[in-house]
């Protein structure tokens, strides 16, 4: 079946713009989680949304980010007046609640965003 | 910080031989997973390992956990060309309500020459 997508795949932008980046998790999928990667880092949680449950929102690095989840589905990863310093590959992972409270974590492929 | 900490932080092997990764963290956990990615895009779940849990095994990959040393390593017999990629183990937190919530070290780069 279709894995997780996220678009767009690349996106440049200038110092102060807003964007917004979308991803389409696994159809049937309860939980969606984003994370980004710095150049030649691992990888830094962001935002993990269960089902119909508040969103953990931990790992945002301030208030110029945000998420949000609609229908259960589809989520958009919004960044306002966009800093230099948020140029990262931006993913998005999905999962099934399966057995229990074990998770394995569905990647797309990542959108790279380029502050310029 | 639950970070997990991998070492080392770049292996250069030749095709055939082993690859062994280690990750070492500093609190309880509720499961231990290693991925893989290539060219710094999507990441492919490798295996997940319970904190009840000594080994795993799947193909050529071999997971062990130690949860008295709070660490982790990642096996890959018989290397290939194709293995290469950075390798990273993320750390599912005990308790708390965001069970599927991973922390991820910082990976180990892997190149496995032909």
């Amino acid at each position: 079946g279709a894995g997780v997508s996220q678009s767009p795949s690349n996106k440049v932008t200038e110092k102060g713009k807003d964007v917004e980046l979308r991803c389409d998790p696994i159809s049937g999928h309860t939980a969606l989680y984003w994370y980004r990667q710095s150049l030649g880092q691992g990888l830094e949680f962001l935002i993990y949304f269960q089902g119909n449950s508040a969103p953990d929102k931990s790992g945002l690095p301030s208030d110029r980010f945000s998420a949000e989840r609609t229908g259960g589905s589809v989520s958009t990863l919004t960044i306002q007046r966009t800093q230099q310093e948020d140029s990262a590959v931006y993913l998005c992972a999905s999962s099934s609640r399966g057995d229990g409270r074990y998770y394995t974590q569905y990647f797309g492929p990542g959108t790279r965003l380029t502050v310029l | 910080s639950q970070q997990g900490e991998e070492d080392p932080q770049a292996l250069s092997i030749q095709e055939g031989e082993n690859a062994t990764m280690n990750c070492s963290y500093k609190t309880s956990i509720n499961n231990l997973q290693w991925y893989r990615q290539n060219s710094g895009r999507g990441l492919v779940h490798l295996i997940l390992i319970r904190s009840n849990e000594r080994e795993k095994h799947s193909g050529r990959l071999r997971v062990t956990l130690d949860t008295s040393k709070k660490s982790s390593s990642l096996l890959i017999t018989a290397s290939r060309a194709a293995d290469t990629a950075s390798y990273f183990c993320a750390l599912a937190n005990a308790g708390g309500t965001s069970y599927g919530k991973l922390t991820f070290g910082q990976g180990t780069i892997l190149t496995v020459h032909p």
